[in-house]
């Protein structure tokens, strides 16, 4: 069975103070690395997909890397507008599978 | 704006009643699914469509939820007997054929009393 644990649960920063968020996941072929950002009310908004290990991509303060068996979402210099909880979901590479999702880390950035 | 449309944002039911929720998907997404996302969890599978077909369901779906999507369009999930424990977000994605990117709505909250 697919499974996303992502650490820690929360993850409290200054502003200013970089750091990183954890995806590990167990997937039977991976199809993709989805990282989502998801505001208290409001439904998962796309961030990154990421399909092979040693891919990285970048937005802003965000990046987000992969290996064979987990994902790093890494955050330079967070702002308080950064704040929100950051879910990862895996897909498998076969058929028409769902999205798998982590239970997410919540950021809250402190001015 | 031409994002998913979730139809109601908030919902309040006694329990025992039923509820629909609407979900319009992006124009040109052929494929359509539901998750239900609970306090301090990730979003959890529910079902999904391509066009009008109801290709997969999850174990979660029990016999009191039931799920359409006629002519291929917009979809609506239907809770019957509803229970405390259905009280969650409820939200729709869409996506195209490839299936690879999905794009959320911003959910339904449902209380149950």
């Amino acid at each position: 069975e697919d499974q996303v644990t992502q650490s820690p649960e929360a993850l409290r920063l200054q502003e200013g103070e970089s750091s990183s968020l954890n995806c590990s996941y167990t997937v039977s072929g991976l199809r993709g690395l989805f990282w989502y950002r998801q505001d208290p009310g409001k439904g998962p908004e796309f961030l990154f997909t990421l399909y092979s290990a040693g891919e990285e991509k970048e937005k802003e303060r965000l990046k987000a890397t992969l290996t064979k068996k987990e994902s790093f979402l890494h955050i330079t210099a967070p702002k308080p507008e950064d704040s929100a909880t950051y879910l990862c979901a895996v897909r498998r590479n076969s058929g028409n599978t769902p999205l798998v999702f982590g239970k997410g880390t919540r950021l809250s950035v402190i001015a | 704006d031409t994002g998913v449309s979730q139809d109601p944002r908030h919902k309040i039911t006694k329990r025992g009643q039923n509820v629909t929720f609407r979900c319009d998907p992006i124009s040109e997404h052929n494929r359509l699914y539901w998750y239900r996302q609970t306090l301090g969890q990730g979003p959890e599978f529910l079902t999904y469509f391509q066009n009008e077909a109801q290709l997969e369901k999850s174990r979660l779906l029990s016999d009191r939820f039931s799920a359409e999507r006629p002519k291929g369009s917009f979809s609506t999930l239907e809770i019957q007997r509803t229970e405390q424990g259905d009280s969650a977000m409820y939200l729709c994605a869409s996506s195209s054929t490839s299936g690879t990117f999905l794009f959320f709505g911003q959910g339904t909250r449902l209380t149950v009393v």
